[in-house]
């Protein structure tokens, strides 16, 4: 099956800093998805953008199906932003495949 | 807010025992999938169902298993229960069985003791 890597695996940032995290595909994907796992668990849907770019406040995404990488930017970060961040991918007739995740910390 | 219903959202059970777990999917979805998060296997996706059929298995333990009602609502059943099957258990759903964007539940956090 398709295989998707996060990096890096863990970030930790002050407050009102920038971040980039990067979802590495093995295969073309027909869906890829952004989610927020907050402490709480709850999985938020951040954006579905299985190619180009989308913008959503202090987030954008950028998503490049033919070099098979995705990029979330974090500008400003707050400490509300912590938690672990999925990228998730539908390759063919299957269902959304996970990567391991990106944990982020921002402190005060 | 997703749309999408869980409950419980806490159970707390012995080994040996069964569970059932509900979902109500997205006002107009017809998919309904289970997803299995534990801390060691990360995110597995179990089970999916597209308006009362099963559609695709993943990594789903034959002790499991799942059905998807006529009003499309979904249960998943969990029996033979062992501490391994500690863990958070996600719905999602989706308009179509080919997974345009997916919404989740908020979980149901299950603890076997």
């Amino acid at each position: 099956g398709i295989q998707v890597e996060q990096s890096p695996p863990d970030l930790i940032l002050q407050e009102g800093a920038n971040s980039t995290l990067r979802c590495n595909f093995s295969d073309s994907v027909n869906n890829l998805q952004w989610f927020h796992q907050n402490p709480w668990g709850q999985l938020i849907n951040l954006f579905y953008i299985p190619s180009g770019t989308k913008q959503n406040g202090r987030l954008s995404a950028t998503t490049v199906a033919t070099e098979r990488y995705s990029l979330l930017y974090i500008s400003s970060s707050q400490t509300t932003d912590s938690g672990v961040y999925f990228c998730a991918v539908l390759s063919g007739y299957s269902t959304l495949t996970f990567g391991k995740g990106t944990m982020l910390l921002v402190s005060p | 807010d997703s749309g999408v219903t869980q409950t419980p959202k806490h159970l707390i059970t012995a080994t040996g025992q069964r569970v059932t777990l509900r979902c109500s999917p997205r006002s107009g979805d017809l998919s309904v999938y289970w997803y299995q998060q534990s801390l060691d296997q990360g995110l597995q996706f179990l089970i999916q169902y597209y308006n009362g059929e099963e559609r695709a298995k993943g990594n789903i333990l034959e002790r499991f298993s799942a059905q998807q009602f006529p009003d499309l609502h979904s249960e998943l059943n969990l029996s033979s229960l062992e501490l391994g099957d500690s863990a958070l258990y996600f719905c999602a759903s989706s308009v179509t069985h080919a997974a345009g964007e997916l919404f989740f539940g908020e979980g149901s956090r299950l603890t076997v003791l």
